[in-house]
């Protein structure tokens, strides 16, 4: 059974930082893309960023620059590193399997506030 | 970026009537369309990939259909657990977008 396991999140002033992880089991790790997807309360469903098997990553322009994704396939996990936090970055962050999405873990809340 | 619509933006229906919510991307996506359904509180539970395939577990009361830009997701007999909000999504391209959602309700 594929399973994801997001941790990490929680109450940041502005500009801070905080690291997701999650944890993934029931499936080949190394052999799949990996995203976060994040929804802001009330709001609709955003990609933030995506890794490749081979590493490659992309991330959505409202993240360049503060956001890191990364993986671990010795661990089966997946990271955010996210700095410079704003305000609008609050929401839920999910992980979730693949481009096409087809698992998700249920989600670490990040909120953003003074 | 690729821009993705949906329509109705929410229906009010039955149990028993057949929905059909439709999407369509601002360019070509081939059929690099996947559909998810979200209840409140709950992450998005993925329904249908490459356009038309079924995920595993999924009744086959829902279907999908289309290609290129214009697409659609059916529910052939609407049951209580079906009211919920439904999103398209591509992923043909970087960053991968979803459409605004669709929310059935009774």
């Amino acid at each position: 059974e594929v399973q994801l396991l997001e941790s990490g999140g929680g109450l940041v002033q502005p500009g801070g930082s905080l690291r997701l992880s999650c944890a993934a089991s029931g499936f080949t790790f190394s052999n799949h893309w990996m995203t976060w997807v994040r929804q802001a309360p009330g709001k609709g469903l955003e990609c933030v960023a995506s890794i490749k098997p081979d590493g490659n990553e992309k991330y959505v322009d409202s993240v360049k620059g503060r956001f890191t994704i990364s993986r671990d396939s010795a661990k089966n996990s997946l990271y955010l590193q996210m700095n410079s936090l704003r305000v609008e970055d609050t929401a839920v962050y999910y992980c979730a399997r693949g481009g096409a999405l087809e698992y998700w873990g249920q989600g670490t809340l990040v909120t953003v506030s003074s | 970026d690729i821009q993705m619509t949906q329509s109705p933006s929410s229906l009010s229906a039955s149990v028993g009537d057949r929905v059909t919510i439709t999407c369509r991307a601002s360019q070509d996506i081939s059929n690099s369309l996947a559909w998810f359904q979200q209840k409140p509180g709950k992450p998005p539970k993925s329904l249908i990939w490459r356009a038309s395939n079924l995920q595993s577990g999924v009744p086959s009361k829902f279907s999908g259909s289309g290609s290129g830009t214009d697409f659609s997701l059916i529910i052939s007999t609407l049951q209580p657990e079906d009211f919920a909000t439904y999103y398209c999504q591509q992923y043909n391209s970087f960053p991968f977008t979803f459409g605004p959602g669709t929310t059935v309700d009774i």
